[in-house]
């Protein structure tokens, strides 16, 4: 198993171009949640899913959308980047079951100019 | 809002001593998790704490739950360079469901020969 893939794993924005995450998760699982990790400020919520077709909004939402169209991918987007939105992405899953671990994927170093 | 604070922040030590982290929850938390992300890497569950007062162990590693259910600590014996990374507390958002995590700020670990 793969467990969570990310891609792509690096990218360079400039303010106002558009883009999208893509998360794929081989493990069933029915939560997902996209994060963004800054310097000091540990990680943060920015968009969840509890099942298919389902999304819900964070701590940090602004200026994201997301989409889960099927079970194992879980989409990103950025529609007008900013330089505040350089970070680096994580996306990780879970099962439905009451305080499980979470899976995380590698990571998406995005720098936005 | 819900906040999960860790200290300290930063901690260098020498290879072979010991090192601890605090993590301190706002609310009451029904369980804490911890994970532990390497440079460049991405966050990785260590172990998860349910009961009040519980200790467990992980080889050199102890993490202990308070008894009022709202702070933990992970104290790591005779640090190794392989220890190296930063080590994240988290305890479940109360509130909306998902299985969401409120993550602290993390405290980074070096270990220096």
């Amino acid at each position: 198993n793969a467990g969570v893939t990310q891609t792509p794993k690096f990218r360079v924005l400039k303010t106002g171009q558009s883009m999208t995450l893509l998360c794929a998760q081989d493990m069933n699982h029915e939560y997902m949640y996209w994060y963004r990790q800054d310097p000091g400020m540990g990680l943060r919520l920015i968009h969840y899913s509890v099942g298919e077709g389902t999304t819900a909004k964070g701590e940090v939402p602004d200026g994201y959308n997301v989409s889960r169209l099927k079970k194992q991918n879980f989409l990103l987007g950025l529609e007008s980047a900013a330089p505040s939105q350089t970070s680096v992405y994580f996306c990780a899953s879970t099962s439905s079951a009451p305080s499980y671990e979470q899976y995380f994927g590698p990571g998406t170093r995005l720098t936005v100019t | 809002g819900q906040q999960v604070m860790q200290i300290p922040q930063y901690q260098h030590v020498q290879e072979g001593e010991d090192f601890t982290t605090y993590c301190n929850s706002s609310t009451t938390l029904s369980n804490i998790q911890w994970y532990k992300q390497r440079p460049g890497g991405h966050p990785v569950f260590l172990i998860q704490l349910v009961k009040s007062g519980e200790v467990k162990k992980q080889k050199r590693l102890t993490f202990q739950f308070g008894e009022a259910k709202k702070n933990s600590s992970l104290h790591i014996t005779a640090t190794q360079t392989t220890d190296v990374g930063t080590y994240f507390c988290a305890g479940p958002v109360l509130t909306g469901g998902g299985n969401k995590l409120t993550f602290g700020t993390g405290t980074q670990l070096k270990v220096e020969l």
